[in-house]
């Protein structure tokens, strides 16, 4: 069956440290792969895209991989701060398709 | 850019009423919506795909007639939940792409909403 794993449902590190989150997938071909922030009580915010195609992105302090091989992608927060706490989604995109599958999220906490 | 507000953000309802809840692009056309039920610590539900101007594409297990989606313009969606019971209780979220959006373009949600059913 397909599924969309991240690593862990809860993650806690110190302020300063960078916060790696993981997304495995099984029986999917994802033609690329996104990430997404969700705070408490309202919808998901678009952060980072990555195509197949693609084996890294960066946005500020974010960093994205995306090894099709391992069927995995890694999000990565440097330098991270309590204001980054909030659950992250990866969702994954089939060619052609319009919707997205997503993942149940890691929720982040970074402590002061 | 790429504002999608989403109204109620929270109703509470009796078992048995209808509940509206309104999804609107800002400051883009949306052409493709999509409503997603999220549950606690779970992952986005997709309910249901809505293009403008023509009938919703329910996933499976998703009673079309329990949830009614409306699509009438390229700003506006509605999803009504018709005799709702306390099961129906839940995070609705709706999301829309740009007109000029391809497959790949990163979704814009609306913040939510809340919806439970004494």
């Amino acid at each position: 069956s397909q599924k969309i794993e991240q690593n862990s449902e809860a993650l806690n590190i110190q302020e300063g440290k960078t916060a790696t989150l993981t997304c495995n997938y099984t029986n999917y071909s994802p033609a690329y792969l996104q990430w997404y922030r969700q705070d408490p009580g309202r919808g998901p915010v678009f952060l980072l895209l990555i195509r197949e195609n693609e084996k890294e992105k960066r946005k500020e302090r974010l960093k994205v991989t995306f090894d099709t091989t391992l069927k995995q992608s890694l999000f990565h927060i440097t330098a991270s701060q309590p204001a980054d706490s909030a659950t992250y989604l990866c969702a994954l995109a089939l060619t052609g398709a319009n919707n997205l599958f997503f993942g149940t999220g890691t929720r982040l906490t970074v402590i002061p | 850019g790429a504002v999608v507000s989403q109204h109620p953000s929270r109703v509470i309802c009796k078992s048995g009423t209808s509940v509206k809840i309104e999804c609107r692009s800002l400051d883009f056309q949306a052409t493709t919506m999509f409503w997603y039920r999220q549950f606690p610590k779970k992952s986005l539900m997709l309910m249901a795909t809505s293009n403008e101007g023509s009938k919703a594409t329910y996933e499976q297990g998703v009673e079309k007639d329990k949830f009614l989606i409306n699509h009438a313009s390229l700003t506006l969606s509605t999803l009504t939940v018709t005799s709702a019971h306390p099961e129906d209780s839940s995070f609705y979220i709706c999301s829309a792409k740009g007109g000029q959006g391809s497959y790949n373009s990163p979704l814009h949600f609306g913040n939510g909403t809340r919806l439970t059913v004494t």
